[in-house]
């Protein structure tokens, strides 16, 4: 079935760039979401991606994406410790029962002063 | 300003109980969606509808139940409830195809 992989943890120093990765099984998908949890919230909507591009940038965030190897990852440049969160990729397909959307397990992202 | 309100934010209660928790939007989204997050398991989806009087389970629906008599509103009942349903639960609602806006969920202990 569908499935959305990311690796759990991510440590990195403030000022660098932080690349949190993702990948997903079905190629039929429309959209694909980065979400971002800050602790005790709900997840935010960070950026989004059609699957018919391969580069989204929004000032310090660029999504790339790669359909050949369903591959999707998020780069933040000059990570802040303000960025410190739990970072989910999710992607959304279209079926006959409407659009299903599948969330991967989270990226904790941890960044050092 | 639109926005997703979820209530309580924190509840204890007893196992065997009836819990209900409540989602209502203001966004005028047609879809609703209630997860659960659990430490290991990302997000679960445990019901979700797509409009008025629709209702459809999730991976993980035994044990819950919803209903959608309006479009602000998609609470989520848990029928006797079980420490295994010790969770923080989301709500969440999505005009079709675009992203979903989140509430700030509800952390429900069952003792």
């Amino acid at each position: 079935g569908e499935d959305v992989e990311q690796s759990l943890f991510l440590s990195v120093r403030e000022g660098d760039s932080s690349v949190i990765n993702c990948t997903y099984t079905d190629s039929s998908s429309t959209y694909l979401y980065w979400y971002k949890q800050e602790p005790g919230a709900g997840l935010q909507l960070l950026t989004y991606i059609f699957s018919n591009m391969d580069m989204k940038q929004d000032q310090r965030l660029t999504v790339l994406l790669n359909k050949k190897d369903k591959h999707l990852s998020l780069r933040i440049a000059d990570t802040q410790t303000g960025d410190s969160a739990i970072y989910f990729c999710a992607e959304t397909t279209a079926g006959t029962g409407g659009f299903k959307t599948i969330f991967g397990a989270g990226t904790r992202l941890f960044v050092k002063a | 300003d639109a926005e997703i309100t979820q209530s309580p934010r924190h509840k204890i209660t007893e196992t065997g109980r009836q819990v209900t928790l409540a989602c209502h939007q203001t966004w005028n989204h047609n879809n609703m969606f209630w997860y659960r997050q659990d430490l290991g398991h990302g997000l679960r989806l445990i019901h979700y509808s797509y409009g008025v009087h629709d209702t459809n389970k999730g991976e993980v629906s035994d044990g819950y139940s919803v209903s959608r008599s309006n479009t602000e509103d998609l609470p989520l009942t848990l029928e006797s409830a079980a420490s295994s349903q010790t969770s923080v639960y989301f709500c969440a609602s999505s005009a079709t195809g675009d992203g979903y806006t989140f509430g700030s969920g509800t952390r429900l202990t069952v003792v």
